[in-house]
């Protein structure tokens, strides 16, 4: 069975700092990859995904994800984040021939002003 | 377009109670998810349709838990009876291809 796994739990860092979330998988197939964000009050909603071609992806709001195949790694970064960053990033992989999503324990962002 | 849409956003029973969810999806996507969140964890798949069919359910506890999409359009999930540690966030999505989109959830609280 597939699983992902989120390094940190809890995130705390300053407006215009860099952040970077790591995701990481287990599963050996092809892989469809995704974030999403949970902003306070809302619901999950995507930020980016990959399914093939370039492993750098841009989403919105200026976040980008890069898959790195030999790793297992899909990790989410923004080099410079706003206090409206604030929010809980899940981190969701699904293998490309199926549609069952497994996501990532999350990763709650508080980006102080 | 509107999104997923799920009532009633709270609910507050005490258990051995049943509950009811209900999840109209986006327009045209065939398939419907329901999750369960646990506060501080991701969101865990229950069960998945394919228009009306049920085609991952293997995560549902089918001695509480019933799922129906008679129509392949909306659906409801049911728990009966609910217990405490039922006390968590339903999340309701719908796809048509590759991408999810989620409802806003019912938070419920089992007392």
């Amino acid at each position: 069975a597939q699983s992902v796994s989120q390094h940190n739990h809890h995130v705390i860092l300053s407006e215009a700092a860099s952040l970077e979330l790591g995701c990481n998988y287990s599963y050996g197939g092809t892989v469809n990859l995704f974030w999403y964000v949970q902003y306070p009050g809302q619901h999950l909603q995507l930020l980016l995904k990959y399914f093939s071609g370039d492993p750098l992806v841009k989403g919105i709001k200026g976040f980008e994800a890069e898959f790195i195949k030999s790793k297992f790694s899909f990790n989410l970064r923004k080099p410079s984040v706003q206090w409206s960053d604030t929010a809980e990033y899940f981190c969701a992989v699904n293998q490309a021939a199926g549609n069952k999503l497994t996501f990532g324990g999350g990763t709650r962002v508080l980006v102080k002003p | 377009e509107a999104g997923v849409v799920q009532s009633p956003r709270y609910k507050i029973i005490e258990k051995k109670q049943p509950v009811a969810f209900w999840c109209n999806p986006i327009s045209g996507h065939n398939t419907l998810y329901w999750y369960l969140q646990n506060l501080g964890q991701g969101p865990e798949l229950l069960i998945r349709y394919e228009n009306e069919e049920a085609v991952d359910d293997s995560q549902l506890p089918k001695d509480r838990f019933s799922a129906e999409r008679l129509k392949g359009v909306d659906s409801t999930l049911k728990i009966q009876p609910a217990e405490l540690g039922d006390s968590a966030v339903y999340l309701c999505a719908s796809s048509l291809s590759g991408e999810q989109f989620f409802g806003p959830g019912t938070r419920l609280t089992v007392l």
